[in-house]
């Protein structure tokens, strides 16, 4: 089985404040992480991904996640909050299962930076 | 643009009607997904195609149904509808299928059943 968790359903952040949206994992194996983004109205969009070697990853728009073996977490992360980036964040988890993929998101949370 | 295209945007109909969403993957994406999206559920994987074929299924009802044609479009069958099934119905297509890849994700088809 595997799971993932997003403990905040919103985070606020001040507009230049750094930003962090948290996501905690549970798989069997290596885990393959990912972070998209969904502006209203829009499909989801691929910021990151974690498949192996450095810990921190940088993706789109200066987004960044830092994957954590030990606590099992993949926060993502961003050194100054723009009101564009208010969206909603979702964290997924892959692997191979039975021969295929299986991919499993968070429910997600909301990213609101306030001007 | 994501480069996934689905059709139509929105849709209204009844309770027990049928209804047909449509994908167009990216250009060289072999893999379709779709996925539901509902304020309560979140968003739910349903069913994978890879290059024609049924890769994995989710969390699909048994009146749902889809499949990917040899062209790699792919249609989602939803049939006997009910009020539960309004949601977001999202298509989304990647190179590979594989678990180290990333999906790319159309806009999505709002129905609404009434």
């Amino acid at each position: 089985a595997q799971s993932v968790a997003q403990p905040e359903d919103q985070v606020n952040v001040a507009e230049g404040n750094p930003l962090t949206v948290k996501c905690t994992y549970s798989v069997s194996g290596n885990p393959y992480l990912f972070w998209y983004v969904q502006y209203p109205n829009r499909g989801l969009q691929f910021l990151l991904k974690y498949i192996t070697g450095d810990n921190l990853v940088k993706g789109s728009y200066g987004f960044e996640a830092e994957f954590n073996k030990s606590q099992t977490s993949f926060h993502l992360k961003k050194p100054s909050a723009l009101v564009s980036d208010s969206a909603l964040y979702f964290c997924a988890v892959s692997r191979r299962a039975g021969g295929y993929q299986k991919v499993t998101f968070g429910i997600g949370t909301k990213l609101q930076v306030i001007p | 643009d994501s480069g996934v295209t689905q059709t139509p945007k929105h849709l209204i109909t009844a309770t027990g009607q049928r209804v047909t969403l449509r994908c167009s993957p990216r250009s060289g994406d072999l893999s379709v997904y779709w996925y539901q999206q509902s304020l309560d559920q979140g968003l739910q994987f349903l069913i994978q195609y890879y290059n024609g074929e049924e890769r994995a299924k989710g969390n699909i009802l048994e009146r749902f149904s889809a499949q990917q044609f040899p062209d790699l479009h792919s249609e989602l069958n939803l049939s006997s509808l009910e009020l539960g099934d309004s949601a977001l119905y999202f298509c989304a297509s990647s190179k590979t299928g594989d678990e180290d890849t990333e999906a790319f994700f159309g806009q999505g088809t709002r129905l609404t059943v009434v």
